[in-house]
Parts: C-alpha cells; sequence; structure tokens
C-alpha cells in the first residue's frame, strides 16, 4: 500500500526567506504525487502535481517541487515567502487508480 | 457558483440528533468523496462515489451515511454520533475514478463539525 510520509510538523521561516518542505513516499510503482495547501478555514488547493517527464515540476504560486525517485522524496520549494504562504501544506501520493494518500502535513509559519 | 461547495460551514449537535452535510460541484465531474480530516492526522477517505455509484466504503461506522443523488450532488447523513467524530469534513470531486492522470481531486471548504 502507498503511504507519504511529511518528517516536519511544522517549520517557521522568515518573509522572502527560501521554504523546502520535505515528502517521502512509498509505493512499489511508479507514484503520482501532488502537493495541496490548505489556508485556515479553506478546503485543499492543487499546488502542483507530477506524472511524468521532467521531475522539476513548476506549479501556482510560485512552488515547485522535485520529484527523486532514488530518494523515494518529492519535496516542495519556494525561494521566497510572502506571507500569504502561511498555510498548511500536504503532499500526496495516488496508485493508477482514484485513491490519494495524504501525508499529516506540514504547517508553515511566516514571520515579518 | 464555482468549484466545490460545502454546508453547513460549521455545525454543532448532540449525540442524539440526526443531521446532514451537503456537498454540490459545478465541475462536471462523475466522481465525488467524502474525507474526515482530524488534528494533526492525515486525511481519512471515507467514501468514493462514481457516477453515482458508491465504489469505496473505507471501514466507516454506520452512524456515518453517504447519498449520492446525481454526480453534482452528495450528502453525509450523521446519526448518533461520538465526540470523536469532531472534526473537518471535506469533500471532492475529480473527473472520475480509474484515469491516471486524471484523478486531481478538487475540494470544497469542509464543514468544521464538533459533537457535543
Amino acid at each position: 500500500a502507498q503511504s507519504v510520509t511529511q518528517p516536519d510538523i511544522h517549520i517557521t521561516v522568515s518573509e522572502g526567506a527560501s521554504l523546502e518542505l520535505r515528502c517521502n513516499y512509498s509505493y512499489g510503482a511508479t507514484p503520482y504525487l501532488f502537493w495541496y495547501v490548505q489556508s485556515p478555514g479553506q478546503g485543499l488547493q492543487l499546488l502542483l502535481k507530477y506524472f511524468s517527464g521532467d521531475t522539476l515540476v513548476q506549479g501556482i504560486k510560485g512552488f515547485e517541487a522535485e520529484f527523486k525517485r532514488s530518494q523515494s522524496s518529492f519535496n516542495l520549494r519556494k525561494p521566497s515567502v510572502h506571507w500569504s504562504d502561511a498555510a498548511e501544506y500536504f503532499c500526496a501520493v495516488s496508485s493508477n487508480d482514484y485513491k490519494l494518500s495524504f501525508g499529516a502535513g506540514t504547517t508553515v509559519t511566516v514571520r515579518a | 457558483e464555482t468549484g466545490v461547495t460545502q454546508t453547513p460551514r460549521h455545525l454543532v449537535m448532540g449525540m442524539t440528533n440526526k443531521k446532514s452535510l451537503k456537498c454540490e460541484q459545478h465541475l462536471g465531474h462523475n466522481a465525488m468523496y467524502w474525507y474526515k480530516q482530524s488534528a494533526k492526522k492525515p486525511l481519512e477517505l471515507m467514501f468514493v462515489y462514481n457516477f453515482k455509484e458508491q465504489t469505496e466504503n473505507n471501514s466507516v461506522p454506520s452512524r456515518f451515511s453517504p447519498e449520492c443523488p446525481n454526480s453534482s450532488h452528495l450528502f453525509l447523513h450523521l446519526h448518533t454520533l461520538q465526540p470523536e467524530d469532531s472534526a473537518l469534513y471535506l469533500c471532492a470531486s475529480s473527473q472520475e475514478m480509474g484515469l491516471a492522470g486524471r484523478n486531481e481531486q478538487f475540494f470544497g471548504p469542509g464543514t468544521r463539525l464538533t459533537v457535543l
């Protein structure tokens, strides 16, 4: 069965600094990988996804993620964080069917 | 309205009450999902409907009863809940199930449920 680990429960970053959120997955075949963001009181919004091809994926809001098969990782990055990026971030993996398995999430706090 | 909407946004109920959560999607999708989101736990998939047919019941207690009258609407009927059922309940939709590369799910804002 597939699973996702997000090792960091909470990250605090200064506005303008870079951000990297870690995601490790467990799945036997080629996974489909997603990053979602959840702002307070909101549902989940898709930031980016990886299915195949270029292992560096660009998403919305200036985010990117890199798929590294050798490390079973799909880390999310942003070069310069804005205060509006404060939210909870979820990594998810899917197999060839419809099921998404989510990590427990990483809460990002942005300090001025 | 666009996207996925959920009502009510907040609900407080006693353990003996009966209530329903409603989800509506305006995306023309054919698959709809209920998830439970508890604090500091991964999202738990509860139910899946594809073309109005239930395809997944993830060992959910019978006090939760889903209903999908058409591809645009999904309900979650609640009866004799427990305090540990307090959580954020999220609805999602996708184009349809089982199509690799097309299972991007779009989420509603959720219903914050508190069971007293």
